[in-house]
């Protein structure tokens, strides 16, 4: 049984520059919820994708968009880099159940130059 | 954005000592969650509560949800090497998709 899984596991961009990165969720799971982590810091969440559309957003910038595909997989795009934007990104997997927790894949660390 | 206060930051303990380590927070939680994350890794979750004043444990983890729904403790019993890691706690609103983590508690362990 496949848990989450994210793909690029690194990434070098630089200021200005687009990224996407993507999320397989656990089997069996419909939910996919994105986060940014910084170093040294806990992890902030961005936003939810449920039925291929964004349920709940947090407080970041229209640069971060998402997408959620028909097999439940998910995008985050970030457009404009900003230096600040250097960070691990988490994506968590759950089922659209009260009380299902969320399961996080192993993260893509972002670094902007 | 919103954090849970979590402490200590960080404790240096030798191996088979007790760990204990809280969170509080201004908001009320319908749960609370505890994950420890390694270097590289992604969080992984520990224990999940759901019910003011449960006490749950998960081995050698007992973490219980506070009364007031403000407020939660995790307690590692007997530290062994590969409890080295950074905790996190997170609470869920009611109704709410989001997780809100602390900041971590880096658990370092001499032999």
């Amino acid at each position: 049984d496949a848990g989450v899984t994210q793909s690029p596991t690194h990434l070098i961009k630089t200021r200005g520059q687009q990224v996407t990165l993507r999320c397989s969720p656990k089997s069996g799971h419909d939910t996919v919820s994105w986060y940014q982590q910084a170093l040294g810091q806990g992890p902030q969440f961005i936003f939810q994708y449920y039925e291929e559309e964004e349920r709940q957003r947090g407080n970041f910038p229209d640069r971060f968009s998402g997408h959620q595909f028909p097999n439940y997989s998910s995008e985050l795009n970030v457009n404009a880099l900003l230096l600040g934007d250097s960070a691990l990104y988490l994506c968590a997997s759950s089922l659209d159940l009260v009380g299902e927790t969320q399961y996080f894949g192993p993260g893509t660390r972002l670094l902007v130059l | 954005g919103q954090q849970l206060n979590q402490s200590p930051q960080s404790m240096f303990i030798q191996e088979g000592e007790d760990v204990s380590m809280n969170c509080t927070s201004s908001s009320i939680f319908n749960t609370w969650l505890w994950y420890k994350q390694d270097p590289g890794e992604g969080p992984v979750l520990l224990i999940a509560l759901y019910k003011a004043g449960e006490l749950t444990s998960n081995g050698r983890l007992t973490a219980q949800f506070g009364i007031t729904r403000k407020d939660s403790f995790l307690n590692i019993s007997a530290s062994i090497p590969s409890d080295v890691g950074i905790y996190f706690c997170a609470g869920q609103e009611q109704g709410a998709q989001k997780l809100v983590f602390g900041q971590g508690t880096r658990l370092t362990i001499n032999p």
